[in-house]
């Protein structure tokens, strides 16, 4: 069964301070990953996206690391913001299988 | 901005009852989803639509589901005898067309609970 991980579960940081979340996935054959944010009673919304031939790829105060080798990818959340407070997941999809593969999500709370 | 809709927000049902959820997708895009969220937990794919057929379901979409695209804007899920363990959020998504456009674009859900 191809699986995404990720971690940690839930992060709190300060405002203007960093969030780190890290996902791993254990099949190869992944086409596309991206990261979605969902707030509360809401869908998630998506945020970033990278390929596999790209190793990091910034948006703003968002950025995706990603490690073909170690099937690692990352997303970093510079300069943290309480709006940022929400749930995070990542997820990766297979263009042969037509669907996304979530991992299991971090709630970020930034403290102001 | 295009978005995905979703009807109802919020659906009630008794075990055993029938139930429609209703979505519209993006008016350009190709490909449809269902997704399920259980309360507190990740999203987890249950079906996937193209060119008037599924093409990838999970395990979790049993007899018990099935979709339809009646017309040329609406995209439904029926459960046919819904159970208790049906209480989730379910999530309508599509995605623009086959040249590698990968995105997909979520609706706002629809929380269905099953009394």
């Amino acid at each position: 069964q191809q699986q995404v991980k990720q971690s940690p579960q839930s992060l709190i940081v300060q405002k203007g301070g960093i969030s780190i979340i890290n996902c791993a996935y254990e099949n190869t054959a992944f086409d596309y990953f991206p990261w979605y944010q969902q707030f509360p009673g809401k869908g998630p919304a998506l945020l970033i996206a990278i390929r596999p031939d790209v190793s990091e790829k910034k948006e703003g105060r968002f950025t995706i690391s990603f490690n073909k080798s170690a099937k690692q990818f990352s997303l970093h959340i510079m300069d943290s913001q309480p709006g940022d407070s929400a749930t995070y997941f990542c997820a990766a999809f297979k263009a042969a299988g037509n669907k996304l593969t979530f991992g299991g999500g971090t709630r970020v709370l930034v403290k102001p | 901005e295009p978005e995905v809709t979703q009807t109802p927000s919020h659906q009630v049902t008794q075990m055993g009852q029938e139930v429609i959820l209703r979505c519209v997708p993006i008016s350009n895009h190709l490909y449809f989803y269902w997704y399920r969220q259980i309360l507190g937990q990740k999203v987890e794919f249950l079906v996937s639509f193209y060119n008037n057929e599924i093409s990838e379901k999970s395990e979790i979409f049993d007899d018990q589901f099935s979709v339809e695209r009646p017309d040329g804007s609406n995209f439904t899920l029926k459960i046919r005898s819904t159970k208790l363990e049906d209480s989730a959020m379910y999530f309508c998504a599509s995605r623009k067309t086959s040249g590698g456009a990968y995105e997909q674009y979520f609706g706002p859900g629809t929380r269905l609970t099953v009394t």
